[in-house]
């Protein structure tokens, strides 16, 4: 079975600052990584993916996420954050080759941006 | 296109009772997943339809079942609501297993 560990539960940080969102995961096959966003009282909206090729993804905004196998990590960063991306950020994997099992989600990480 | 579209968006039941939610998947989707999302966790996979076939299905009792129709809708029953059933309910639709899951807002459902 598959796990997904978010380091931090809560995270602030200074609009316009860097930030970082540690994702690990736990695997004995191959899997496809996500993180997803979840703004209060909505749903999740998919922020980027990792399927194959490149390590390094990024999002439209100017979220980006490497993958390293050997770490077994999927970090989400981005170089300066706005107001507008607090929000809740979920780490997750899909069984690469069959999703039958559903998306793995991590607990999340609450990204707080203060003024 | 319209997006995947959940009601009703909030619920009350008691102990005991019955639930029906009901999701409408992206058009063309085959495929729509349930995912339970208590507070403060991330979401929970409950189970998978596939053209109307249940799939794949995660760690969760025979009392939640579910039901998929060729117009691409869907519902997730629960019966004999318990207190930790209390949460917030997501359907999500994709091409298929592997494609990428759009997610609705979600109903919330709190069981007393």
């Amino acid at each position: 079975a598959q796990s997904v560990t978010q380091l931090d539960s809560q995270v602030p940080v200074f609009e316009e600052a860097p930030v970082e969102l540690r994702c690990n995961y736990s695997s004995s096959v191959s899997v496809y990584l996500f993180w997803y966003v979840q703004y209060p009282n909505q749903g999740l909206q998919l922020l980027l993916k990792y399927l194959s090729g490149s390590t390094l993804v990024e999002s439209i905004n100017g979220f980006e996420a490497e993958f390293n196998k050997s770490q077994t990590s999927f970090h989400l960063r981005k170089p300066s954050v706005h107001i507008s991306d607090t929000a809740e950020y979920f780490c997750a994997v899909l069984l690469a080759g069959g999703g039958a099992d559903g998306l793995t989600f991590g607990k999340g990480t609450h990204l707080i941006i203060q003024p | 296109e319209t997006g995947v579209t959940q009601s009703p968006t909030h619920l009350i039941k008691t102990r005991g009772q019955q639930v029906t939610l009901r999701c409408s998947s992206q058009s063309g989707h085959n495929t729509v997943s349930w995912y339970q999302q208590a507070l403060g966790q991330g979401p929970q996979f409950i189970f998978q339809y596939y053209r109307e076939e249940e799939n794949g299905r995660g760690n969760f009792p025979p009392r939640f079942s579910g039901l998929q129709f060729p117009n691409y809708s869907s519902e997730l029953n629960v019966n004999a609501l318990e207190l930790d059933d209390s949460a917030l309910y997501l359907c999500a639709s994709s091409l298929d297993s592997v494609g990428e899951q759009y997610f609705g807002p979600g109903t919330r459902l709190t069981v007393t």
